[in-house]
């Protein structure tokens, strides 16, 4: 079945550590997302890519960073540099075709803490 | 400003209690307006897309319905296994979405 694969689902950091966070489509979309999600706060955007070899910040970038070298691949570090990682992330894709309009589909998350 | 608000922040409901959850939003040239269920740990699941004013869409309990400046998600005689969290976005610009906070329902058998 076509979908969006995320892992790890649980991923445990020290202070001062880079982690990386996987996420693969098999749905041949071109625009890819990372959001992060805090309790009570609506989803905020961190990074997209539309095309491969390109991506863009998005709201919260300082302290992530990604690359998209594949179409199906849009893996997301955070660094030692963010000063609060500990959330929910959640990479989502999207094909807008000829009507820049399109529904964002979600892969089921990556839980980060921090220790 | 562009922004998004949901209400209300939880609900409770008595299974075949129905009730409407309400999502405002005020963004400047709207291309889209999506609905998504979320259970606790998982990611958003898609349910709904909204494209003018006037437009309606149902599935099984649930209906979603746009006016210019806010949009309803009806849902009509609940069961226990529609507890979830809902969250409204809209698509303003390209590749922009803005997001509500959720309104987490809970229905009570």
């Amino acid at each position: 079945d076509g979908g969006i694969t995320q892992s790890p689902k649980y991923l445990f950091r020290k202070e001062g550590q880079n982690v990386t966070l996987s996420c693969e489509q098999n749905l041949n979309h071109d625009a890819m997302y990372w959001y992060r999600q805090d309790p009570g706060q609506g989803l905020r955007l961190i990074y997209y890519s539309q095309i491969v070899n390109d991506f863009q910040k998005g709201d919260i970038a300082e302290g992530y960073s990604v690359s998209r070298e594949k179409k199906e691949s849009f893996p997301l570090t955070v660094t030692s540099a963010q000063k609060n990682p500990t959330a929910f992330y959640l990479c989502a894709s999207s094909d807008f075709g000829q009507s820049i309009t399109g529904e964002l589909f979600f892969g089921e998350g990556s839980r980060l803490t921090v220790l | 400003e562009d922004q998004v608000t949901q209400s209300p922040e939880a609900l409770r409901l008595q299974e075949g209690e129905s009730s409407s959850l309400n999502c405002s939003y005020t963004v400047s040239g709207l291309r889209g307006l999506f609905w998504y269920r979320q259970d606790p740990g998982k990611g958003p699941e898609f349910l709904f897309t909204l494209y003018s004013a006037g437009e309606e869409k149902e599935k099984e309990r649930l209906k979603a319905t746009l006016t210019k400046k806010e949009s309803f998600l009806h849902i009509t005689a609940p069961k226990p296994e529609d507890s979830a969290t809902y969250l409204c976005a809209v698509q303003a610009h390209f590749n922009k979405f803005y997001f509500g906070s959720g309104t987490k329902l809970n229905v009570k058998p």
